[in-house]
């Protein structure tokens, strides 16, 4: 199947500082791909939907300008959690779809905001 | 009401045996439906999807979907330790996918 990485896989930082996670289609383009947060035992969350050459839709209680995505190519998005906070420690994935059907995820980032 | 409802277990089932999950979903709109199984601090790994009502069959695993009671289910067969994981039920609508709480599955050697 086509494959997702995301980088890092995990971080640790301070809290008040901001931490960017990579996720990349590595074999595949994609206009389109997804971020989720999954808090422990939970399932996932969509937070919004990164969109190549415009601005990304967010979900409802999601905080724009907390969460910056930016959707640099057809292989890559990027979240940024600005002045990351203890509550912002979660396990964030990324997915891009490759037909209108399927979606393949990436291995996730796990952060931890101290 | 949430949106797809699945039974976050814990299930725990010998080795051998056949596991039922399900989950139920509230819009008749949605279209696709799909089965992840996630390992712990993994991210999620497509296993099946389908759709149309009827089962599909894949190996030891079996997708069923009935969308006149808007249910979902998988069956494993001949169930392995190495199916031991949590099994997310996703149905897909205008291209968004919204997720069951998943189950937790422990296979018992």
């Amino acid at each position: 199947g086509a494959v997702v990485s995301q980088h890092p896989s995990w971080v640790i930082c301070k809290s008040g500082t901001s931490v960017k996670i990579e996720c990349r289609s590595l074999d595949f383009q994609a206009t389109t791909m997804f971020w989720y947060r999954q808090f422990p035992k939970q399932s996932l969350m969509l937070m919004a939907t990164s969109n190549e050459g415009s601005k990304a839709t967010y979900e409802q209680g999601v905080e724009k300008d907390k969460f910056l995505i930016n959707h640099a190519s057809l292989t890559l998005s990027t979240l940024t959690v600005t002045s990351a906070h203890p509550e912002d420690s979660s396990f964030y994935i990324c997915s891009a779809p490759v037909a209108t059907d399927t979606q393949y995820f990436g291995p996730g980032t796990r952060l931890t905001v101290l | 009401q949430k949106e797809v409802e699945q039974d976050p277990g814990p299930l725990s089932v010998p080795e051998g045996a056949i596991v039922s999950l399900n989950c139920t979903y509230s819009n008749s709109a949605f279209q696709y439906f799909m089965w992840y199984r996630q390992y712990s601090r993994k991210g999620p790994e497509l296993l099946m999807y389908t759709y149309s009502s009827g089962n599909k069959e894949d190996g030891r695993f079996t997708a069923q979907v009935d969308k006149s009671s808007k249910y979902i289910s998988l069956f494993i067969r001949d169930s392995q330790p190495s199916d031991s994981a949590t099994y997310l039920c996703a149905i897909q609508g205008a291209q968004k996918l919204v997720f069951g709480q998943g189950t937790r599955l422990t296979i018992n050697p």
